[in-house]
């Protein structure tokens, strides 16, 4: 398994403003990702953390919205850029070791936007 | 778009199982079958996952139909804790790199155990 640790894990901010998520790994990961989870909905993707190079964006997320950075095997970063009231969601890292190994989560960010 | 379909809400009795079931007719063959649950306000938790083979776990039991168009998730003995939104999802193996890995999530079913 693997523990993961999400910061902040809520946040109310001001619209306009932008918000850093953090995510913390245990041990060594090959992917990580990033989620987003709309009030009452699934799970979309946003894109893969790559480690020493650009993030993998999923249609309709962009970098300018959503950059993520990734220096190591266990850290990765998203950030929320400019934010409105409709990225109101739970952002939530998961990590996995191998494409057909099973992914772990983290236990999100609640952003509210005001 | 999630390649699986399952119903939106099913009911269990505690002490009961619990048949989950999913239709995934598109499946490739390099794709595995997992199973995830989602319990409110918490990130989702890893199940159990096949490829072809019926698969049991300390959690719950996967049986996988032969043609693989469809799967159940067993809990044997559900209890009130079990209550959550399952996710059956079809994912690429092999491979990894780029978004490969990656869990594409539909709506799930909401199970409800009562007492």
């Amino acid at each position: 398994s693997a523990v993961i640790s999400q910061k902040p894990s809520r946040d109310i901010c001001q619209r306009g403003t932008s918000l850093t998520i953090q995510c913390q790994v245990d041990s060594q990961v090959t992917m990580m990702f990033w989620y987003r989870q709309q009030p009452g909905q699934s799970l979309t993707l946003i894109a893969t953390a790559n480690q020493g190079s650009e993030a993998t964006y999923e249609s309709g997320f962009v970098i300018d919205k959503f950059p993520i950075s990734r220096p190591n095997l266990t850290f990765s970063t998203l950030t929320v850029s400019n934010m409105s009231p409709e990225d109101s969601s739970i952002y939530l890292c998961s990590v996995c070791r191998g494409a057909n190994t099973e992914a772990f989560f983290g236990q999100g960010t609640r952003l509210t936007v005001v | 778009d999630a390649k699986t379909t399952q119903p939106t809400s099913m009911d269990c009795a505690e002490g009961r199982a619990a048949n989950l079931p999913c239709n995934h007719s598109t499946i490739s063959g390099n794709e595995y079958v997992y199973w995830y649950r989602q319990i409110h306000s918490q990130g989702p938790q890893y199940i159990i996952h096949g490829l072809k083979n019926n698969e049991t776990n300390e959690m719950a039991s996967l049986i996988i139909t032969e043609d693989r168009k469809s799967s159940t998730l067993i809990l044997p003995h559900a209890t009130l804790r079990d209550t959550a939104v399952y996710y059956c999802i079809v994912r690429v193996g092999g491979a990894y790199g780029g978004s490969q890995g990656n869990l594409i999530f539909g709506k799930g079913t909401k199970l409800s155990v009562k007492p």
